[in-house]
């Protein structure tokens, strides 16, 4: 599998604030990245997703912005709540492979109150 | 409904016993995934299957052995497992013309 690299591993913010977390892909033939959110204990969960013929997708206070030419995405989430303290997974498959996620590092997010 | 469900929720073995994990969907996805997560490491693809048949084994050692019985149903058999086998086993699913994968809560597994 091609690695996706993510960054940064760890992120505090203050309550309100905007929390970004980036991620870099090699292989040019995934064609979907969603962002996962994990809780202890818990699966991960689908967060918001896009596909690269966008640049930009909002749902809510969650944002990713996508750049193909670079190989790059990144997530943005806006007004950071205590509640959205969790471990962030971006990632990526293709057409082939049966559509296998292929992961990020992580990264886990703390909002202070 | 996006519901995958895994049971048992947590499980303790001896490096001798044999034991299955189940995963349960009933959203009529016809590929099914196990990933393995170790502790603040993401999830691996352990294997894929497609229409109820094995589509990819990423090298996963005989000691995990799964089975696809029916269209909702995976199972992952468990056999003399080692200690660095311990980790959350997670199930997903996705509808066949879609992209999105539907994770269970996962099984902590922890081999003694």
């Amino acid at each position: 599998q091609q690695q996706v690299k993510q960054s940064p591993q760890s992120l505090i913010v203050q309550k309100g604030g905007i929390s970004i977390i980036n991620c870099a892909y090699e292989n040019t033939a995934f064609d979907y990245f969603p962002w996962y959110q994990q809780f202890p204990g818990k699966g991960p969960a689908l967060l918001i997703a896009i596909r690269p013929d966008v640049s930009e997708k909002k749902e809510g206070r969650f944002t990713i912005s996508f750049n193909k030419s670079a190989k790059q995405f990144s997530l943005h989430i806006m007004d950071s709540q205590p509640g959205d303290s969790a471990t962030y997974f971006c990632a990526a498959s293709g057409d082939t492979g049966r559509r296998a996620l292929t992961f990020g590092s992580g990264t886990r997010l703390q909002v202070q109150p | 409904d996006t519901e995958v469900t895994q049971t048992p929720k947590h499980l303790v073995m001896g490096m001798t016993n044999k034991k299955s994990l189940k995963c349960e969907q009933h959203m009529g996805h016809r590929a099914m995934y196990w990933y393995k997560q170790k502790a603040k490491k993401p999830p691996e693809l352990m294997f894929v299957y497609s229409y109820e048949k094995l589509s990819i084994n990423e090298s996963v050692p005989s000691r995990f052995s799964p089975e696809c019985p029916n269209s909702s149903l995976l199972n992952l058999h468990l056999h003399a497992l080692q200690p660095e086998d311990s980790a959350l086993y997670l199930c997903a699913s996705r509808r066949s013309a879609e992209e999105t994968q539907y994770f269970g809560p996962g099984t902590r597994l922890l081999v003694l």
